[in-house]
């Protein structure tokens, strides 16, 4: 089956300590999305990406950078982690294909971070 | 105000029962609207677009009110595995991205 698989799927670390998490994806899909989702808070967009040469800020991307490899890879990186980005991070596809005019996302599995 | 709101509940329901959540947005020119169902600890999965005239699958139903700006989705003979959170997502504007803003979440406890 078409999916997105994130590694790894949990991971405690301290303070200060550079992470990289990873999403990929055998859907064909051009569009991918970082996300992270802290109690209370909802599903907050860290960056997208459009396709492997577009790059995108969402509404909370400082201490976090990404890298699109390839169409069907996009990972994550905390270049120092600190506690306050203790969260549950989820990776998520869309295309123009799909329904509702490309914005019908799907999410992988999940990445539950632990900043000690 | 938030651009999505959801109430948090839990909604408490027994096995059978009809249960509806309505989710509001804030800009009147969003468009593209979905729910989602999360069960705990898991990713969100898409449970179904909301358009403008409607949209039924199966025991779901989801209704768009765009005078009074909220999104609502209605379960019908709720099921044991029907107890998740119910996440309803909004894309705000129609310029430039398209970004799809979520709410909290509404949680539902079926029980026996």
């Amino acid at each position: 089956d078409a999916d997105v698989t994130q590694t790894p799927r949990n991971r405690i670390t301290k303070t200060g300590k550079r992470i990289m998490l990873e999403c990929s994806q055998t859907k064909g899909h051009d569009r991918m999305y970082w996300y992270r989702q802290d109690p209370g808070l909802g599903l907050r967009l860290i960056y997208y990406s459009f396709d492997v040469k577009d790059i995108n800020k969402g509404e909370i991307s400082d201490g976090y950078s990404v890298s699109r490899q390839a169409q069907a890879k996009f990972s994550l990186s905390l270049e120092s982690a600190i506690p306050n980005q203790t969260a549950l991070y989820f990776c998520a596809t869309s295309d123009l294909r799909s329904g509702g005019g490309g914005n019908e996302q799907f999410f992988g599995p999940g990445t539950r971070l632990t900043v000690l | 105000r938030k651009e999505v709101e959801q109430d948090p509940g839990p909604f408490n329901v027994p096995e059978g029962a009809t249960v509806a959540f309505n989710c509001t947005y804030s800009n009147s020119a969003s468009q593209s609207f979905f729910w989602y169902r999360q069960d705990c600890r898991k990713e969100p999965k898409l449970l179904m677009s909301v358009y403008s005239s409607g949209n039924e699958d199966g025991r779901f139903t989801a209704q768009l009110n765009r005078a009074s700006q909220y999104i609502s989705l209605l379960i019908r003979d709720s099921k044991l595995s029907d107890s998740a959170t119910y996440l309803c997502a909004v894309i705000p504007m129609n310029t430039g991205f398209q970004k799809l803003v979520f709410g909290t979440g509404t949680r539902l406890l079926v029980s026996p």
